[in-house]
């Protein structure tokens, strides 16, 4: 049983570009958690998406995008790269049963922005 | 905003001894909280869970202690062993906002065989 999969591991772009990250869930998941983790630092929520809809976001502008695929798969999308999105990216999918669900992640996408 | 902190940044320990990681929380409204570990090079590794109703839960080698009154959480590990070397989270949530889960800055521990 595969886990929740990213692409790809690692990423280098310059400021003002855009870039696209993916990421297949857990089987059998159809809930899509996106996380941002600047080195040295937890986690932080940027939004998640059940059903193909945009469900919940966390406190991260407009640049940051995402979509879900009726696969469940996801993408983040961010447009005109800063230094400052420098970080691991990490999604984490689980199964929305009600009440709160345990999310797995996967091992994260490094960009790095120069 | 939500504000979740762990006490100790790093804690390093004798192989075989016992750890106590510590964090603390802001939001009494948090009714949920998982401890995670993060080896290098990979994504967080879901430890264990606690509910508010609860104010201990054990697993294999671990135990979570909550104390609503100080808004405090604790992992222990028993019988720590190298493979244990590795970040640890709290992360919480509540009712409001149970899609999203707030994370602490992480406590990086070290297992000194």
């Amino acid at each position: 049983d595969a886990g929740v999969t990213q692409s790809p591991t690692h990423l280098i772009k310059t400021r003002g570009q855009q870039v696209t990250l993916r990421c297949s869930p857990k089987s059998g998941h159809d809930t899509v958690s996106w996380y941002q983790q600047a080195l040295g630092q937890g986690p932080q929520f940027i939004f998640q998406y059940y059903e193909e809809e945009e469900r919940q976001r966390g406190n991260f502008p407009d640049r940051f995008s995402g979509h879900q695929f009726p696969n469940y798969s996801s993408e983040l999308n961010v447009n005109a790269l800063l230094l400052g999105d420098s970080a691991l990216y990490l999604c984490a999918s689980s199964l929305a049963r009600g009440g709160y669900n345990e999310q797995f992640f996967g091992p994260g996408t490094r960009l790095t922005v120069l | 905003g939500e504000s979740v902190g762990l006490h100790l940044p790093t804690l390093s320990v004798q192989e075989g001894d016992n750890s106590i990681i510590n964090c603390a929380y802001s939001n009494s409204a948090s009714d949920y909280f998982i401890w995670y570990k993060q080896e290098s090079g990979k994504g967080p590794q879901f430890i264990i869970d606690i509910r508010s109703n609860m104010d201990k839960r054990q697993g294999q080698r671990v135990t979570v202690l909550l104390n609503k009154t100080v808004k405090h959480l604790s992992l222990q590990i028993a019988a720590t062993q190298p493979g244990d070397s590795a970040v640890y989270f709290c992360a919480e949530t509540n009712w409001v906002t149970g899609n999203q889960f707030y994370f602490g800055t992480g406590t990086s521990l070290t297992v000194i065989p």
